[in-house]
């Protein structure tokens, strides 16, 4: 069954701190990775996209690494900002169009002053 | 969110009662989609189009259809609410049914009492 985890569920962190977000997926076949931000009462907005070929993808203090032989992917925050503060989807991409998106149940991040 | 906007934003409805939700793009993409969002759950497609007239079941159709008669509007009818059907519904649009592009609207909260 194709499914996309994500962990830890939730964390809290201050203001200036890094932190890392996990995913594991076990999507197949598969054609994209992506990193998405939702802010409370929004849409989620994308962060990162990486494909097969792409081990690492950057976005201002966002970076994101795929390991496509373990299917694991991780997105790190650099010196968090208090507007870091929300959730976090990781979505998996099955060959086929965009129809076939697995998402993770997201996380929530919350950084505090 | 720039050039998709869902109405209303905001709806309580009673069981048993039609409801219609809109999603309306400037972008002139080809593909629309219809999602919900709940707790525990990763977002999880209800129905997507790929064109005009041109639509398709997502993994939880059960309770919804779907029209698009312009390229700019899909539509999300409810035939007869449920209280199942209380969610977070998000509408996106992509311009080639890729990862790049891909854009969420900024969601209907629809409560059914």
């Amino acid at each position: 069954k194709n499914q996309v985890e994500q962990s830890p569920q939730s964390l809290i962190i201050l203001e200036g701190k890094n932190c890392t977000l996990q995913c594991n997926y076990t999507v197949s076949p598969f054609s994209n990775l992506r990193w998405y931000k939702q802010d409370t009462g929004r849409g989620p907005v994308s962060l990162t996209i990486m494909t097969f070929s792409e081990n690492t993808k950057s976005n201002g203090r966002y970076t994101a690494t795929l390991d496509a032989d373990t299917k694991q992917s991780s997105l790190h925050i650099t010196a968090s900002q208090l507007s870091d503060s929300a959730s976090y989807i990781c979505v998996v991409s099955s060959q086929g169009g965009s129809e076939k998106l697995v998402f993770g149940k997201g996380m929530k991040l919350t950084v505090n002053p | 969110d720039a050039g998709i906007t869902q109405s209303p934003r905001h709806k309580v409805t009673e069981t048993g009662t039609p409801v219609t939700l809109r999603c309306h793009q400037t972008e002139n993409h080809r593909y629309m989609y219809w999602y919900r969002q709940d707790p525990g759950h990763g977002l999880r497609l209800i129905h997507y189009s790929y064109g005009v007239k041109d639509t398709d079941k997502g993994e939880v159709s059960d309770g919804y259809s779907v029209s698009r008669s312009k390229t700019e509007d899909f539509l999300l009818t409810l035939e007869s609410a449920t209280s199942s059907q209380t969610s977070v519904y998000f509408c996106a649009i992509s311009e080639s049914g890729g990862p790049y592009g891909y854009t969420f609207g900024s969601g209907t909260r629809l409560t059914v009492v």
